[in-house]
């Protein structure tokens, strides 16, 4: 059984609309992360979140708590958003356990 | 300010083999953070180390340990090397760790087992 599970796998979508990406967990967190990996491996973290909603640019991510989930938005999606996204927890025990992640792929 | 940087970034190396990778910290961090990525697992993290201490371990055998420096720099060390070692290394780096402040990856080493 995975502590985090993703939805969906793969996602396309033609530029410019509006995208969701699921993440549910089943331990107790001290924070959640989402990261963005591109072709050639580099990560980069886009949100920590342990309460609420964050917003940066065209990207939101919201979290509740009391239903151990969290939402990945993406507004007037574009191809360079491209990418494979991951969402991370932190348990309270501080361990990290990942998603398999959700493949992007924006077609112009 | 730099980013973390990692060397070697591609390894080839035989089954039984060691092999030690590098990882510098973004100056003035001191957590410090490595995973492995593979097609099959995923990302898997292995250990946490902050002021030269191993602050937290995942689930991985023996064979995997690390160390850190007073310069935050860190190692990772994998011995008796098993082909499905084979995969993407990455650390991050923060400035309190714990998973509980923004990470920074690095590039990653891609460790090939043969």
């Amino acid at each position: 059984k995975n502590e985090v599970e993703q939805s969906p796998q793969n996602l396309t979508a033609q530029e410019g609309e509006f995208i969701t990406i699921n993440c549910s967990y089943s331990v107790g967190i001290s924070a959640l992360h989402w990261l963005q990996q591109h072709p050639g491996g580099g990560i980069v973290s886009l949100f920590m979140l342990s309460s609420g909603k964050k917003k940066h640019g065209r990207l939101i991510a919201t979290i509740n708590i009391q239903e151990k989930h969290s939402s990945l938005h993406i507004t007037a999606s574009h191809p360079r958003d491209s990418a494979v996204y991951i969402c991370a927890v932190t348990n309270t025990g501080n361990q990290f356990y990942f998603g398999t992640g959700t493949s992007l792929t924006v077609i112009p | 300010k730099a980013g973390v940087t990692q060397t070697p970034r591609y390894l080839i190396k035989t089954r039984g083999q060691q092999v030690t990778l590098s990882c510098s910290p973004i100056s003035g961090h001191r957590s410090v953070s490595w995973y492995q990525q593979t097609p099959g697992q995923g990302l898997q993290f292995l250990f946490e180390y902050f002021s030269e201490t191993q602050r937290n371990k995942g689930n991985f055998p023996g064979r995997f340990s690390g160390r850190q420096f007073s310069n935050s720099r860190s190692e990772m060390n994998v011995s008796t090397l098993e082909l499905g070692d084979s995969a993407l290394y990455l650390c991050a780096s923060s400035l309190v760790g714990r998973g509980r402040d923004e990470q920074y990856f690095g590039p990653g080493t891609r460790l090939t087992v043969t």
